[in-house]
């Protein structure tokens, strides 16, 4: 059974930094693209970084490039979000994605159950 | 403002059909697969539809998606009240070089 499990997330300053981790099992996880997507409170789905298997063809959504970095331990199973420069507008669940064997970015076929990041003084 | 654009709200009576629509452009839906999702309060996002018209193993026929140019629907049949959710188009997008997702679309089951 897939399981994707994500932590890390928590109360942080504006403008101060967090780490978020993913831990996978149930699937070949060096197989796979994986991807992290966030919601808001209230709001809709918004994607924020994917990467493939070998953690090559690396992409971001527009509003986190350059402050936040996705990568991926293959020997822990593990995805990881380093978020920095955070800011009110980056409060939200986050999402572990694991993405269907297309390797189509789009197409997430297990989800986490995510984990909350509030940025707040 | 999302790239993807989608009703915020649509609904229809039990049994009935109902389609939402979702609108892109050349750079995303015109030239690349669009999936769709389902969400109930709380939960995690549900794969319901993928590569446009194609259903995971487990999802009923009643849902179906079409893409025609740059938009697309999602169509659901003989709704049921536990149809009601939010419902998300997504694709990648070749100039923003990253996957877009509609505002999505609350569905009353009325």
């Amino acid at each position: 059974e897939v399981q994707l499990v994500e932590s890390g997330g928590g109360l942080v300053q504006p403008g101060g930094s967090l780490r978020l981790s993913c831990a996978a099992s149930g699937f070949t996880f060096s197989s796979y693209v994986m991807s992290w997507v966030r919601q808001a409170p209230g709001k809709g789905l918004e994607w924020v970084s994917g990467l493939g298997g070998s953690g090559e063809n690396i992409y971001y959504g527009d509003s986190v490039r350059g402050r936040f970095t996705i990568s991926r331990d293959n020997s822990k199973n593990t995805l990881y979000l380093h978020m920095s420069s955070l800011g009110a507008e980056d409060t939200a669940l986050y999402y572990c994605a694991k993405i269907a064997s297309s390797g189509h970015y789009e197409v997430a076929d297990y989800w986490g159950q995510g984990t909350l990041v509030i940025v707040s003084s | 403002q999302s790239v993807l654009t989608q009703p915020p709200s649509v609904s229809a009576a039990p049994g009935q059909r109902v389609t939402i629509s979702c609108s892109g452009s050349s750079s995303n839906i015109g030239t690349y697969y669009v999936s769709w999702y389902q969400q109930f309060p709380g939960t995690a996002p549900k794969l319901l539809i993928h590569e446009n018209d194609k259903r995971p193993a487990g999802i009923p026929d009643r849902f179906s998606g079409s893409k025609s140019g740059t938009s697309a629907t999602l169509g659901i049949t003989g709704l049921q009240t536990g149809d009601e959710a939010d419902y998300y188009c997504g694709t990648w997008d070749g100039s923003l070089r990253s996957v877009v997702f509609g505002g999505g679309s609350k569905l009353t089951v009325l």
